[in-house]
């Protein structure tokens, strides 16, 4: 099984900052299958990042995804109110699909 | 356009059975892989079970192996998800997802399973 650790736990910025997300894997993630996803309270999961660099349909530019192997980032460039949330990775190479515990971003 | 809408949660007592249904009424899912994740209050997203678009190919995670069944009907444009001896720990908001590949592009609201006695 594939261990996915985010870091840092928690982030906490104020809007128009950067926020910089790391996903690491325990082994390397094949053809870089690895997604992010935006979670907010009382909404199902959205789909921000596919194939560790392709944005999902309708996902505003600010948000971008890099890496490959086992190492894995997400950025925001500038953040906007509604981008406070949590922001799970999951690695879609390999069963079983895996999720990383996840990163909260947090008004400063 | 696929949406998504989950039913059959509910208050269950532990070794209790509940199923689970995925209603697509976009009637496109039948050319996804659907998978089901869940959400235990408080914690993180966890992945359940993932299925081919006709059914060949399953895989689940290993709490839920020979407890959890998931199936599909395209006829229907419906999932499922048997589940079996089910445990406190089984208790979360379970969603309905589905993509071309094993990513989950698509997602439902979620149906509380509550396990307990």
């Amino acid at each position: 099984e594939i261990v996915l650790t985010q870091s840092p736990g928690t982030l906490s910025l104020s809007p128009g900052e950067r926020a910089t997300l790391s996903c690491r894997a325990s082994q390397t993630i094949g053809n870089n299958y690895l997604a992010w996803y935006q979670k907010k309270p009382g909404q199902p999961p959205r789909l921000l990042i596919d194939d560790a660099t392709t944005r999902a349909d309708g996902i505003p530019d600010r948000f971008s995804g890099s890496g490959s192997g086992t190492d894995f980032t997400l950025t925001i460039t500038r953040l906007e109110p509604e981008d406070f949330a949590v922001y799970y990775c999951q690695q879609c190479a390999t069963a079983p699909l895996t999720f990383g515990g996840g990163t909260k971003v947090e008004i400063k | 356009e696929v949406q998504l809408v989950e039913s059959g949660g509910g208050l269950v007592q532990p070794g209790g059975s509940l199923r689970l249904s995925c209603a697509d009424s976009g009637f496109t899912s039948s050319t996804y892989w659907m998978n089901w994740v869940r959400q235990a209050p408080g914690k993180g997203l966890e992945w359940v079970a993932i299925i081919k678009q006709d059914g060949s190919d399953i895989h689940y995670v290993a709490s839920v192996k020979g407890r959890f069944t998931i199936s599909r009907d395209n006829a229907q444009n419906s999932m499922y998800l048997q589940m079996n001896s089910l445990r406190v720990e089984d208790t979360a908001v379970y969603f309905c997802t589905g993509g071309e590949g094993w990513t989950s592009s698509y997602w439902g609201q979620g149906t509380l399973v509550t396990v307990s006695s």
